[in-house]
C-alpha cells in the first residue's frame, strides 16, 4: 500500500532531553512537511523539503531540526530548546507543484515527563 | 499566522441534516483546500478548489469560494453518523521553490446525531 507511516505513535520526553520522530512515504513524492497541532487547533507548520538535501524553516521552527538525506523520509528531531514540546505532530508529502493535495500520516503524539 | 478562520468552531446536528460549515481567510490564494480528521488521526483531503472557481462538487460535499469575500463554504448533504470529525480549511497563497505553503485554520469539529 502506498502512503506515509509516522513512527512512534506516542513520544515521552525527558527534560533536556533531544527526540527523533520519524516520518517515511513511498508515494515517490518530491514535497515533505511537519506540521504541529495542538489541542483544538489548526495546524502550523514546523519545516518542509521540496527535494533531497533541501529543507527550509516554516512558521515555528524554533527548536526543530530536520534532515533530507533521502526522498522517502524526512525525520524531525525536537530538541531540549523545544520548552514546550506537548503537541500532535503530523507528516505530509505531497507532488511538487501549485495546486496540490497533501497526503498525511497518521501522527505521533509528543508528551513530556 | 492562521490565515483561515472557521466558522462556527464546532457544529452538532441530527443524522440526515445539511451541514455547513465557513472559511474566510486575508490574503489572495492560488487554492483553497478543505480536509477533514478524526480524533487522533492525520488529515485526509476532501476537495481543493482554485481561486478562478466558484463551486465544486464531490459525492455528498459542495465547496463554494467567492473571492471577493475571500470566503468558502463547505456543504455536506445527508450527514451520517461516520461524518462525526473536525474539518478544516486550508489555503495556499503561494509558492516557494515549487511547492506551496498551505495555511490551516483551527477547524470545525462536526457531531451527527444518530
Amino acid at each position: 500500500d502506498g502512503g506515509i507511516t509516522q513512527s512512534p505513535k506516542y513520544l515521552f520526553r525527558k527534560e533536556g532531553q533531544n527526540v527523533t520522530l520519524s516520518c517515511e512515504q513511498n508515494l515517490n513524492h518530491d514535497a515533505m512537511y511537519w506540521y504541529r497541532q495542538d489541542p483544538g487547533q489548526g495546524l502550523r507548520l514546523i519545516y518542509y523539503s521540496q527535494i533531497v538535501n533541501d529543507f527550509q524553516k516554516g512558521d515555528i521552527a524554533e527548536g526543530y531540526s530536520v534532515s533530507r538525506e533521502k526522498k522517502e523520509s524526512f525525520p524531525l528531531t525536537v530538541t531540549s530548546a523545544q520548552k514546550n514540546p506537548t503537541a500532535f505532530y503530523l507528516c505530509a508529502s505531497s507532488i511538487r507543484g501549485a495546486n496540490e493535495k497533501l497526503f498525511f500520516g497518521s501522527g505521533t503524539q509528543l508528551s513530556v515527563l | 499566522s492562521q490565515q483561515g478562520e472557521e466558522d462556527p468552531q464546532a457544529l452538532s446536528i441530527q443524522e440526515g441534516e445539511n451541514a455547513t460549515m465557513n472559511c474566510s481567510y486575508k490574503t489572495s490564494i492560488n487554492n483553497l483546500q478543505w480536509y477533514r480528521q478524526n480524533s487522533g488521526r492525520g488529515l485526509v483531503h476532501l476537495i481543493l478548489i482554485r481561486s478562478n472557481e466558484r463551486e465544486k462538487h464531490s459525492g455528498r460535499l459542495r465547496v463554494t469560494l467567492d473571492t471577493s469575500k475571500k470566503s468558502s463554504s463547505l456543504l455536506i448533504t445527508a450527514s451520517r453518523a461516520a461524518d462525526t470529525a473536525s474539518y478544516f480549511c486550508a489555503t495556499a497563497s503561494y509558492i516557494i521553490q515549487g511547492a506551496q505553503k498551505l495555511v490551516f485554520g483551527q477547524g470545525t469539529r462536526l457531531t451527527i446525531n444518530p
